[in-house]
């Protein structure tokens, strides 16, 4: 079974569009992320939840919405797509804290194309 | 900001050779760690280091840290085609922060 999983792994959509991206994981983790990977490979983190409180809020647009509904999972809703928000956004979980105490686990990630 | 640097930025080798990846910080930190890209995929963790330790290893993995230089080290040894993806640096010191990667192809 895969410990995190994100869906869907692809998405092509137009400018002002409305989507979502949602992310479980079955670790049992209190700490979920989203990172956005750009097209030079530059991780990013935009947010972060332990345990259903978002702790790691970075500068982003708040047109970036995330919701985390129990500790297994965490989405993000984007509205009114931008042509610079294509990226590929991975979903993360660690067992400890945001403090990089421990490692993350990855999902496969969500190539968004916003055209 | 970003932390990590990682050097060189592109790494092309033959196979069973080693390749040494470097990372370079700017600020304390409590841990650093390395991570695995392939094509495609989600990063995966190879090897976790603390500032109080120095070097560790891990299968044909080795990493150094040396704090006074806020530097680190990647070798893999013994390299394989398999070996083929991008490797990150990430430094801890409140939050994950990571590198751009090293890109490294192995050739059979």
């Amino acid at each position: 079974d895969t410990a995190v999983s994100q869906t869907p792994k692809y998405l092509v959509t137009q400018m002002g569009n409305d989507k979502s991206i949602k992310c479980e994981q079955n670790l049992g983790h209190d700490t979920m992320y989203w990172y956005k990977q750009d097209s030079k490979k530059f991780l990013k983190i935009m947010f972060s939840y332990n345990n259903k409180e978002l702790i790691i809020n970075e500068t982003v647009p708040n047109r970036f919405s995330p919701k985390s509904p129990d500790k297994a999972h965490l989405n993000l809703h984007i509205n009114s797509l931008e042509l610079g928000d294509s990226a590929v956004y991975f979903c993360a979980s660690s067992e400890k804290g945001v403090n990089g105490d421990s490692p993350l686990h990855f999902g496969n990630g969500t190539r968004l194309t916003v055209t | 900001s970003q932390q990590g640097e990682e050097d060189p930025q592109a790494l092309s080798i033959q196979e069973g050779e080693n390749a040494t990846m470097n990372c370079s910080y700017k600020t304390s930190i409590n841990n650093l760690q390395w991570y695995r890209q392939n094509s495609g995929r989600g990063l995966v963790h190879l090897i976790l280091i603390r500032s109080n330790e120095r070097e560790k290893h891990s299968g044909r993995l080795r990493v150094t840290l040396d704090t006074s230089k806020k530097s680190s080290s990647l070798l893999i040894t013994a390299s394989r085609a398999a070996d083929t993806a991008s490797y990150f640096c990430a430094t801890a010191g409140g939050k994950l922060i990571f590198g751009q990667g090293t890109e490294l192809s192995v050739k059979p």
